[in-house]
């Protein structure tokens, strides 16, 4: 059974940086065909595709986030994490780390984390 | 303005049925988008319920079928159901690695 669980600080200080990991079991990150994704829904609106980093190390990132983003994984400790650089109050939302099929059946978030809230303030 | 749009509110009627749709700005949505639909309650991580434009997810009930519409993708639910009132998201994959999500519709049986 698949399982992703999101971890980290719940408190980011504005122009200071997010850092997010998200923990996976029952599944190696380095498993083919899959790729890991984050996701941001900030209180309220609608989810937000971060980036992706596929079982080969190659990384994706949204245009609008690419420049303050990076998606690393720690295949030891099978964990998936994010950074995110120079945050403001506009980047407080519920992170979620999903797994992104990409056999034959299509391209698809097959599996979530609960999710963690990330509040920016001071 | 959303480069992937969704009607931000629908409503059904109890058994009722109501499809959703899922376009783009700029073109037209097809299979080789890969459109996927995913349903969220409040508080909650998303669920899938379609993918690859017309694959049910596990355990996801046949009352939710997914198609292409004319130039967009579509979500239809039959026989609605008062816990079917939720958000719902698509996702388009763009290429290049890329995802994006519409901005959501949220659904209300009444």
């Amino acid at each position: 059974q698949v399982q992703l669980q999101e971890s980290g600080p719940g408190l980011v200080k504005p122009s200071e940086t997010l850092s997010l990991t998200c923990s996976v079991s029952g599944v190696s990150v380095t498993s083919s065909s899959y790729y890991w994704a984050w996701i941001r829904q900030p209180p309220g609106k609608g989810l937000e595709w971060i980036g992706s980093i596929s079982y080969r190390g190659n990384t994706y990132y949204s245009p609008s986030l690419k420049s303050r983003t990076t998606i690393s994984a720690d295949t030891s400790n099978n964990q998936v994490s994010l950074i995110l650089t120079s945050v403001t109050s506009a980047d407080t939302a519920t992170f979620f780390c999903a797994r992104y099929d990409t056999t034959l059946a299509g391209r698809y978030f097959d599996n979530w984390g609960r999710g963690t809230l990330v509040t920016v303030s001071s | 303005q959303a480069v992937v749009t969704q009607e931000p509110s629908l409503s059904v009627s109890p058994g009722g049925t109501v499809t959703l749709t899922c376009g783009l700005r700029s073109g037209s949505v097809s299979t080789s988008y890969y459109p996927s639909w995913y349903r969220q309650t409040p508080g909650q991580a998303p669920r899938t319920l379609i993918y690859n434009t017309n694959t049910r997810s596990s355990g996801v009930p046949d009352r939710f079928s997914g198609s292409i519409l004319g130039n967009k993708a579509a979500l239809t639910i039959t026989g609605a159901q008062a816990d079917d009132e939720c958000d719902y998201y698509c996702v388009l994959y763009m290429g290049s690695g890329i995802s994006v999500f519409g901005g959501g519709t949220k659904l209300t049986v009444l």
